[in-house]
């Protein structure tokens, strides 16, 4: 069983759609929990990050780690065109810095 | 520059070419990493280096030479190739200091092996 799932898509939605991203994990040692975005030819960059369980919002994006079911998820709400492009759940180990990246989703965003 | 710069951004190399990828940190950092990302598979970390000295080693071919001559600067020597190594290669660094700490990427070299 790999520690991080998630669902390579691609998931395609039209413009102001709410968009849910997610990943199972299988170690519950992790504590911290990220989103990277990575647009086509860069490489990933932090979105967002959460420290056990519980929400976080950042303007149009929510975070939410449910750690009694191993489950994070992120939404956007209001989708745009520029949100097209590679979502990343990645966790780490409390007192770690070793990274454990899910696959990623393609988001593709239809004007 | 700012950032984590990576260079070559492409390279095509056949199975018998020795080249080498560079990847430079303007951040302070002290830990540097290589990734490879292949389609629809999770970013594989190959290599760990804190200050200088490399921490990790994740079951990677000998063909993969890494080097590190200080904090700021991290290579990956390549020789013998073969086709299934065929992806992006993408460098981070990061701060240890704390509980928590965000990796920084570069763009990475899309490497295409002949």
């Amino acid at each position: 069983q790999k520690e991080v799932e998630q669902d390579p898509g691609p998931l395609s939605v039209p413009e102001g759609a709410i968009v849910s991203l997610n990943c199972t994990y299988s170690n519950s040692a992790f504590q911290y929990f990220m989103w990277y975005r990575q647009y086509s030819r860069k490489g990933p960059e932090l979105l967002m990050y959460t420290y056990s369980s519980g929400n976080k919002e950042d303007g149009r994006f929510t975070a939410q780690v449910d750690k009694s079911s191993k489950y994070i998820s992120l939404f956007i709400r209001d989708s745009q065109p520029s949100d097209s492009a590679t979502y990343l759940c990645a966790m780490i180990h409390t007192g770690g810095f070793k990274t454990i990246f899910g696959a990623g989703t393609r988001l593709f965003v239809k004007a | 520059e700012t950032g984590v710069t990576q260079t070559p951004r492409h390279l095509v190399m056949g199975m018998t070419n020795k080249k080498s990828l560079k990847c430079e940190q303007h951040l302070g950092h002290n830990a540097m990493y290589w990734y490879k990302q292949s389609a629809k598979k999770p970013l594989e970390l190959m290599f760990v280096y804190n200050f200088k000295e490399q921490t990790e080693n994740n079951s990677v071919p000998s063909r993969f030479s890494p080097e590190c001559p200080n904090s700021s600067h991290l290579f990956l020597h390549l020789h013998t190739l073969q086709p299934e190594d065929s992806a992006l290669y993408l460098c981070a660094s990061s701060s240890t200091s704390g509980d928590y700490n965000e990796q920084f990427f570069g763009p990475g070299t899309r490497l295409t092996v002949l």
